[in-house]
């Protein structure tokens, strides 16, 4: 069965300061899909990142990184310098390919709540 | 980008009136729509997964009669919630998938309170 566990519930920081964001999945498949969104108070979900499981590569955006390592199925988001607009709930996600290409539903973590305060 | 409208974003309900939420696909056609359900401070817990023209898949513990999904067209899907009940209190959210459009593109959510 398919889970996602992202243990930290919530996290509170001081602006300017990194904070890691940690994201383990299980699967069976070889083929899968992970996600990162950003679920500011207002609700609606913000897509940060999609990695497919066979691009290992670490990703950087901004301010944002990613680290994905299958050894550890973790897939971990680093947001560098924070500031108080990244505040929100973070979740990390995880879907796998159904025949024809397409992805199946996305297994959402319990996600964790970041607080960045000034 | 591909689009995803999603109205009521809010709707305060009495208990026993039913509620019809929809989701529109603007630029894109929808061949899948997921429905998420939200409870305060939880995770987003898939309830349904509607490919257009046929019935809905409904997830363990979801009663498909409660809550009745339609996606007769490419481009709108509804989610309504006959009978509500206060416990049906939640974030509701769409998800759709659709030919040519990278992805999951989300509804913006809505935020059901029955009194």
């Amino acid at each position: 069965a398919q889970k996602v566990t992202q243990a930290q519930t919530e996290i509170s920081v001081v602006e300017k300061e990194d904070v890691t964001l940690d994201c383990v999945y299980e699967t069976r498949d070889t083929t899968y899909y992970l996600f990162w969104y950003k679920q500011p108070p207002s609700g609606e979900l913000v897509f940060l990142i999609r990695r497919n499981s066979f691009d290992e590569q670490n990703e950087i955006s901004g301010r944002y990184s990613w680290n994905f390592q299958k050894s550890t199925s973790s897939f971990n988001f680093t947001i560098t310098a924070s500031q108080v607009v990244d505040s929100a709930v973070y979740f990390c996600a995880l879907s796998e390919a159904r025949d024809g290409g397409s992805q199946g539903n996305l297994i959402f973590g319990k996600g964790t709540k970041l607080s960045v305060k000034p | 980008g591909a689009v995803v409208s999603q109205h009521p974003s809010w709707v305060i309900c009495k208990s026993g009136t039913s509620v019809k939420i929809e989701c529109r696909s603007l630029d894109f056609q929808a061949t899948t729509m997921f429905w998420y359900r939200q409870f305060p401070k939880q995770s987003l817990m898939l309830m349904a997964t509607s490919n257009e023209g046929s019935k809905a898949t409904y997830e363990q513990g979801v009663e498909k009669d409660k809550f009745l999904i339609n996606h007769a067209s490419l481009t709108l899907s509804t989610l309504t919630v006959t009978s509500a009940h206060p416990e049906d209190s939640s974030f509701y959210i769409c998800s759709a998938q659709g030919l040519g459009v990278y992805g999951y593109t989300f509804g913006s959510g809505t935020r059901l309170t029955v009194v």
